[in-house]
């Protein structure tokens, strides 16, 4: 069936390093896709999107790369700051307005 | 802009007891979604709403779980009677039709611990 998944459940960086954060999918024909932090005891909260006929796109301090030959995501944070320690899930879009989340990866950032 | 509005925030039940989760979408949001997230996973996905039709609710253990959304505005999401593994976060998330980036707006959540 379909999936995403995530290569790393726990990611531990240095504050002021940079942060990355992969995702593998399963379903080829996925054309939309999401990434999403989510902070302890709060709901998910969008970070960045990218639409299949891309391969980057940027944000503020945040840029997802998308490889659709391998099907992978990822997920880079520039400057990583302790307000980035949450656990991030990337979301693939498997039908109209349908998401299909991944695990997750917990980021911790060290002082 | 008010957000996605979920109560109770926590609910602590027997098994076999029944519980109900009340979620408030964002105004004008004709999608909204349901979905269920146990400690260390992702969210997934029990219902989905179009207005007050549903869209997809083949994720939705029907036996035990049902879910309303009457006006097409708010909805409420029951559980009778509640098994031990029903112990997770309730989500509720709305988003826009028809445009936009088809990002989801999420409540921060309904905690159910059953005992």
């Amino acid at each position: 069936g379909e999936s995403v998944g995530l290569h790393l459940p726990t990611l531990s960086v240095q504050e002021g390093d940079n942060s990355i954060i992969n995702c593998a999918y399963s379903n080829s024909a996925s054309d939309y896709f999401i990434w999403y932090k989510q902070e302890s005891g709060k709901g998910p909260q969008f970070i960045i999107d990218i639409r299949s006929n891309m391969d980057k796109r940027q944000g503020q301090r945040v840029t997802v790369l998308l490889n659709k030959t391998v099907k992978h995501l990822s997920l880079q944070i520039a400057a990583t700051q302790p307000g980035d320690s949450a656990v991030y899930f990337c979301a693939e879009k498997a039908g109209t307005y349908k998401y299909i989340f991944g695990t997750g990866t917990r980021l911790k950032v060290l002082a | 802009e008010a957000g996605v509005a979920q109560s109770p925030r926590y609910k602590i039940i027997e098994k076999r007891q029944s519980v109900a989760f009340w979620c408030n979408p964002i105004s004008g949001h004709a999608t909204l979604y349901w979905y269920q997230q146990i400690l260390g996973q992702g969210p997934k996905l029990l219902i989905q709403f179009q207005n007050n039709g549903v869209v997809d609710d083949s994720q939705l253990p029907k036996d035990r779980f049902s879910a309303e959304r009457l006006k097409g505005v708010d909805s409420t999401l029951k559980i009778q009677p509640a098994k031990l593994e029903d112990s997770a976060v309730y989500l509720c998330a709305s988003s826009l039709v028809g445009g936009g980036t088809g990002e989801l707006f999420f409540g921060e959540g309904s905690r159910l611990t059953v005992l």
